[in-house]
């Protein structure tokens, strides 16, 4: 199984649907982040979360929010998607001895109609 | 705030015609210097760490090397299978150690 698990893969929707792309990890790592990945704009910090009771911005959190419901979930919510929200998005972990480096999810591949 | 600029965005090889990638940053105290691979479809791996200028780290036909300004990662006699984007992010010394990420070069090698 894979450290960092994110479902869905993929999503199809529409216009204003409200939308919850789930991350969980099994490495222990405490902190957790989403990212989203445009073409030709790299990786763009969402939320990160360096414990439980921990929440907070990165560079484009507008139109979206964030839930840490236990260390190892992080779950990242679109509550009224639109098209320009179309994108690749990644969940990642650190921690441990290598707190410096991220593991990543495989992504969740989204499309706003 | 912090800057990483990579280049070149694309770059067409060869198999076996050696290269570099560069990425140039801008940080007020630099923490540590990452290297990333991405495949298609997939996440971004770890590749490198790199901390103080004139450190250098390899890993079969990549080698990453990183000054005061800039870090590169070179591709010696690459193989199709080393096809990938390649991620440089950097980590400030101050504030919350989020790192920052450049762009990307798509690496592509022809057999």
């Amino acid at each position: 199984d894979a450290d960092v698990t994110q479902t869905p893969r993929n999503r199809i929707t529409k216009t204003g649907k409200r939308i919850m792309l789930e991350c969980s990890q099994t490495k222990g790592h405490d902190r957790m982040y989403w990212y989203r990945q445009d073409p030709g704009l790299g990786l763009r910090l969402i939320y990160y979360s360096f414990d439980v009771k921990d929440i907070n911005k990165g560079e484009i959190s507008d139109g979206y929010s964030v839930s840490r419901q236990a260390q190892a979930k992080f779950s990242l919510s679109l509550e009224s998607a639109i098209p320009n929200q179309t994108a690749l998005y990644f969940c990642a972990t650190s921690g441990g001895a290598g707190a410096n480096v991220l593991t990543f999810g495989a992504g969740s591949r989204l499309t706003v109609l | 705030e912090d800057q990483v600029t990579q280049s070149p965005e694309a770059l067409r090889l060869q198999e076996g015609e050696s290269s570099s990638l560069n990425c140039s940053y801008t940080v007020s105290g630099l923490r540590g210097l990452f290297w990333y691979r991405q495949d298609p479809g997939k996440g971004p791996e770890f590749l490198f760490t790199l901390y103080s200028a004139g450190e250098e780290k390899e890993k079969e036909r990549l080698k990453a090397t990183l000054t005061k300004k800039e870090s590169f990662l070179h591709i010696t006699a690459p193989k199709p299978e080393d096809s990938a984007t390649y991620l440089c992010a950097v980590q400030a010394s101050g504030g919350s150690y989020i790192p920052t990420f450049g762009r990307g070069t798509s690496l592509i090698v022809h057999p």
